[in-house]
């Protein structure tokens, strides 16, 4: 099935930088949603986006939906520690929920 | 406090020892899914449910079943695991609003099929 394209796969970045990903598909979504996975957890909801276009930040994090609504992006701003984790991104169209093969995320102190 | 709960955390089984894992969520919700994550892959769902006693298919349903008899369980079975089947599942519920989109996970099954 329909598997969404995430890039990076992997990220190693210092404390304090800011960090971009994005998540592409041939088809088109009517919903983006970016988790984050912490090591033996489920995945935890961080950015919803309902509307192509839209632009939407949770404190240090900033995600848009593309206006072809075949994309989308995740950034966050100076990166702490605790943001180490895998970021998916996950679209979602009449039922069905697709998610990326993730970005791994490393910050070193 | 609002959550999604599934057990075992982690099981190992033989080929062919039918098994089932659990979930429950406390959130009154309608909908609920299970996915397997794999190295790679990402998260791909194997059933969903809108309700009780309706399910479907998700991307990957082959060698699963599931059942909703109430509106707060929906276990998954695997009447004859497969080595193939080895996996790290994860249940969710979703909230109503915005169709179902936003999903809770509980903490996952770690499943080894020997």
């Amino acid at each position: 099935g329909q598997q969404l394209n995430q890039s990076p796969q992997s990220m190693f970045i210092q404390e304090g930088e800011d960090v971009s990903m994005n998540c592409t598909s041939s088809s088109i979504f009517n919903t983006w949603l970016w988790y984050k996975q912490d090591p033996g957890e489920g995945p935890v909801l961080l950015i919803a986006l309902y509307k192509a276009g839209e632009l939407t930040s949770n404190g240090r994090l900033t995600a848009q939906f593309g206006i072809t609504r075949k994309d989308s992006f995740l950034n966050i701003s100076a990166s702490i520690p605790s943001d180490v984790g895998i970021y998916f991104c996950a679209g979602h169209l009449n039922n069905d929920m697709r998610f990326g093969a993730g970005t791994r995320l490393t910050v070193k102190p | 406090e609002a959550q999604v709960t599934q057990n075992p955390r982690y099981l190992i089984t033989v080929t062919g020892k039918k098994l089932t894992v659990t979930c429950s969520q406390n959130m009154n919700h309608e909908y609920m899914s299970w996915y397997r994550q794999d190295p790679g892959l990402g998260l791909r769902q194997i059933y969903y449910s809108m309700n009780v006693e309706v399910t479907d298919k998700g991307d990957v349903p082959e060698g699963y079943k599931v059942s909703r008899k109430e509106k707060r369980n929906f276990p998954l079975i695997l009447e004859s695991p497969s080595p193939n089947q080895t996996s790290l599942y994860f249940c969710a519920s979703s909230s109503p609003g915005r169709g179902n989109t936003e999903a809770f996970f509980g903490q996952g099954t770690r499943l080894t099929v020997v």
